[in-house]
């Protein structure tokens, strides 16, 4: 089965400092990877998105991510954190032209 | 313009209700995704219409139906509500993959 796992469930970090959530991914052929963000009682926003080209990916907010096909990982990075960047982080690949699966997704806290 | 609009954004229901959930996509949006996000999990895939047609469900029980109107809007029925029914049920629309989707705010329903 297609899918992505996130190691962390929880990434703490103080405000400044350089944020990385983790994702790897198992698919078959090219990926097709997503993060979102969801703060809390809201949907899902969507930050990014890897389908094809650069490896280094940058979307909204001040993230980018990093597509490493020999590691089959997709880190979330943004290199100064704020307070505002606490939230939950998903991971997602897109099996099928239809599905979205996602991990069970990180809580990000950013201390001031 | 508005994105994916949901409603109603709460509800409370009791054992062996039926619920119908309601999604408005982004103009020009011709796919409806709904997915269904329990505490603490990442969300889940329940279905996708395009249009008014459905291209893919989930595993979940035939008490979980849905269809799409010819404006592209969207309704979720859920029959015969379990207890475990309880979550944040999100709707999303699409233009097509390379746009990813985009995600409404959610209906949080609470079964007693």
């Amino acid at each position: 089965a297609q899918s992505v796992a996130q190691p962390e469930d929880q990434v703490n970090v103080a405000e400044g400092n350089p944020l990385t959530v983790k994702c790897t991914y198992s698919v078959s052929g090219n990926p097709y990877l997503f993060w979102y963000v969801q703060y809390p009682n809201r949907g899902l926003q969507f930050l990014l998105k890897y389908i094809t080209g650069d490896n280094l990916v940058k979307g909204s907010y001040g993230f980018e991510a990093e597509f490493n096909k020999s590691q089959t990982s997709f880190h979330l990075k943004k290199p100064s954190a704020l307070v505002s960047d606490s939230a939950l982080y998903f991971c997602a690949t897109l099996p099928n032209d239809y599905k979205l699966s996602f991990g069970a997704g990180t809580t990000v806290t950013v201390r001031a | 313009d508005a994105g994916v609009t949901q409603s109603p954004t709460h509800l409370i229901k009791t054992r062996g209700q039926h619920v119908t959930l309601r999604c408005s996509p982004i103009s020009g949006h011709k796919s409806v995704s709904w997915y269904q996000q329990v505490l603490g999990q990442g969300p889940q895939f329940i279905f996708q219409y395009y249009e008014k047609e459905e291209r893919g469900r989930g595993n979940f029980p035939d008490r979980f139906s849905a269809r799409q109107f010819p404006n592209y809007s969207s309704e979720l029925n859920v029959n015969a509500l379990l207890l475990g029914d309880s979550a944040l049920y999100l709707c999303a629309s699409s233009l097509n993959m390379d746009y990813g989707y985009t995600f409404g705010s959610g209906t949080r329903l609470t079964v007693v």
